[in-house]
């Protein structure tokens, strides 16, 4: 199984912020990696697919990165709206695993 | 716009079988570049996949609850299901059904469904 390690686990910040978020993969996925954004009591939402393609809709300010083992997540300018739990996730082969998740918090 | 509705009882008790149901509106279940899956949060913990099915029935499941998880899906209806045996309180969260883009995302996702189970 493809382990995914994010960190940090915990992220205090403010509006204006430019925050980045990591995650590790146990193995190499070449670009196969997503993003995720999670608010309470929401459903996950898509922020960024095959590593660094940004789902319609989803503002310019968000941005990643990476390949092989080593991904970023990238918040230009924090926005009040921003503030939630991020996860990344690997389609590159089953089983499916996501992060463990960063929580996103306002300073 | 695709949207996705998880239905099933939200309180199941122990050693009983959870099962819930996902029905799809807005776009066909037979679509060749995807398939379908089951996504949970228990309660203070991050997201746990647990399978996907395709609208010809092949599925893929989570090692970890492989025994005890079932997915089937039903065209007719536009729907996918989620069965798992034996519940303990270590099944209670929140279950999400998503579409899965084949090498990619889950794309579109259900407003999720908190399911407990009680002893």
């Amino acid at each position: 199984d493809i382990q995914l390690t994010q960190s940090p686990s915990f992220l205090s910040a403010s509006v204006g912020d430019r925050v980045t978020i990591t995650c590790r993969a146990s193995q190499g996925i070449s670009n196969y990696l997503a993003w995720y954004q999670q608010k309470p009591g929401k459903a996950p939402k898509l922020l960024i697919y095959a590593a660094s393609t940004l789902q319609g809709g989803v503002p310019s300010r968000f941005s990643g990165s990476g390949s092989g083992t080593e991904f970023s997540l990238t918040i230009s300018s924090l926005q009040p709206e921003d503030f939630a739990t991020y996860y990344c996730q690997q389609p590159h082969s089953y089983p499916l695993t996501f992060g463990q998740g960063t929580r996103l918090e306002i300073k | 716009q695709m949207q996705l509705l998880e239905s099933g009882p939200g309180l199941v008790k122990s050693s009983e079988t959870l099962s819930l149901t996902c029905t799809v509106s807005g776009g066909s279940i037979t679509g060749t570049s995807y398939s379908w899956g089951w996504i949970r949060r228990p309660p203070e913990m991050g997201l746990e996949w647990i399978g996907n099915v395709y609208y010809t029935g092949g599925t893929e499941y989570n090692p970890a609850l492989r025994s005890r998880a079932t997915l089937s899906v039903d065209t007719s209806r536009n729907q996918f299901s989620l069965t798992l045996s034996s519940a303990t309180a270590a099944d209670t969260a929140v279950y999400y059904c998503a579409r899965y883009m084949f090498g990619s995302s889950f794309d579109s996702w259900g407003q999720g469904t908190l399911v407990t189970v009680s002893s």
